[in-house]
């Protein structure tokens, strides 16, 4: 079955600018969680959602946001960049079931210029 | 907000050698626990997983081991190969609320 996608792979922006990202799933999957990736600070939990529904939030500021569609797709929205918001940004699925892995996008790489 | 800690960022270790990766974590709630592997350019990919019933398991050459007292887990490689050069990343997850947090990562290079 069809992996973990995220679009777009590259974009650059500049600063004071809003950019959305998305991730579509794996089929059947409902939960869906982003992270950022920087170097030296690994893989920073951003939010996790389930059914269309936030469940889990980590420690960024409300310029960063996201929805999840009933069809499971999610986006991510980021506004005012900032320069410190260059990374890679990361989506993973998962059914939300416990003790099951999540499985991870190949990420969408935002340079704010 | 580091509930996840991989305090070595970087490893290298001679082929064929055992390679020993550490993550502590804080968060009690944490029951289940994860090893990531990450080449450039892709996703992390799942690799072996622990319940916090168990102390051990194993998948082939990659161990898991996990201290509940101490709040310390450890992927063990045996033996390590070159392909397996890659960032490796710890997971913790608190299964009640599916909360799964990460550490900063440990890149691992394995010398021919």
């Amino acid at each position: 079955k069809a992996g973990v996608t995220q679009t777009p792979r590259y974009l650059i922006k500049t600063r004071g600018q809003q950019v959305t990202l998305s991730c579509s799933p794996i089929s059947g999957h409902r939960s869906v969680s982003w992270y950022q990736q920087t170097p030296g600070q690994g893989l920073q939990f951003l939010f996790e959602y389930f059914s269309e529904t936030q469940r889990n939030k980590g420690n960024f500021p409300g310029r960063f946001s996201g929805r999840q569609f009933s069809n499971s797709r999610s986006e991510m929205n980021v506004s005012t960049l900032e320069l410190g918001d260059s990374a890679l940004y990361l989506c993973a699925s998962s059914t939300g079931q416990a003790y099951t892995e999540a499985f991870f996008g190949q990420g969408t790489r935002l340079t704010v210029v | 907000d580091q509930q996840v800690k991989q305090n070595s960022p970087s490893l290298s270790v001679q082929e064929g050698r055992i390679s020993i990766l550490n993550c502590d974590y804080t968060n009690s709630m944490f029951d289940y626990f994860l090893w990531y592997k990450k080449y450039p350019a892709e996703g992390p990919t799942f690799l072996i997983s622990i319940s916090s019933i168990k102390d051990k398991n194993e998948d082939g050459r990659f161990t898991v081991f996990l201290n509940k007292s101490a709040k310390h887990l450890s992927l063990h490689i045996v033996p390590s190969q070159p392909g397996d050069s890659a960032v490796y990343f710890c997971a913790a997850s608190a299964t009640y609320n599916n909360d799964m947090r990460f550490g900063a990562g440990t890149r691992l290079t394995v010398k021919p």
